[in-house]
């Protein structure tokens, strides 16, 4: 079974700080991909980026900053120098299923507040 | 462009009454989703498809009832509804690509889902 492990229930800190969720994930399967997903207050979920179990290359994009470790089974985000706009809570998930990619796996989510 | 819209937004329903939620999106993709979200638990997978004409069970389908008779909707019934039943519940889709899904989901607004 996979299974998607965000400990982190709530973190806040102060704007212009950097902050890491965590995300750690246990599959069986040799192929996989992570995600990560952000809901703002609105409510709508939004996605954010797409990793595959072969890519273990670190990702940034702007302040964002991905770090996959299959070592560790870990897909950890950073966010740098953060926003108040960055206030949401953010899903880590993990693809699978008897096709393949066809379903996502969710955590529990870490609610970020940033603090003005 | 619309996206993926699900309606109602929200609803109050008594124990054992019925309803269905629909969703429709417009972007032509061949997965379709709906998760449900409760505090603490994150997301779970109720019912997908991976086409027209095809469903297929989730983590959580018990008492849950899906149709796909359209590519671009995607039905969820409550057949006698559950206090426990009481969530905020997403529609998503995503495309296929190169025979998989590409994880990237879109997701509607959700609908919530009070029963009483």
């Amino acid at each position: 079974a996979q299974k998607v492990t965000q400990a982190q229930t709530e973190i806040s800190v102060v704007e212009k700080e950097d902050v890491t969720l965590d995300c750690v994930y246990e599959t069986r399967d040799t192929t996989y991909y992570l995600f990560w997903y952000k809901q703002p207050p609105s409510g709508e979920l939004v996605f954010l980026i797409r990793r595959n179990s072969f890519d273990e290359q670190n990702e940034i994009s702007g302040r964002y900053s991905w770090n996959f470790q299959k070592s560790t089974s870990s897909f950890n985000f950073t966010i740098t120098a953060s926003q108040v706009v960055d206030s949401a809570v953010y899903f880590c998930a993990l693809s699978g299923g008897p096709f393949g990619n066809e379903k996502l796996t969710f955590g529990t989510g870490t609610r970020l507040t940033i603090i003005p | 462009n619309a996206g993926v819209t699900q309606t109602p937004k929200f609803r109050v329903l008594k124990t054992g009454q019925s309803m269905t939620l629909l969703c429709a999106q417009d972007m032509n993709h061949e997965y379709m989703y709906w998760y449900r979200q409760d505090p603490g638990m994150g997301l779970r997978l109720i019912h997908y498809s991976v086409g027209e004409g095809t469903t297929a069970k989730g983590e959580v389908p018990d008492g849950y009832n899906v149709s796909r008779l359209k590519k671009q909707n995607f039905l969820l019934g409550l057949e006698s509804a559950a206090p426990s039943q009481t969530s905020v519940y997403f529609c998503a889709s995503s495309r296929r690509l190169a025979g998989l899904s590409t994880g990237e989901l879109f997701f509607g607004e959700g609908s919530r889902l009070t029963v009483l």
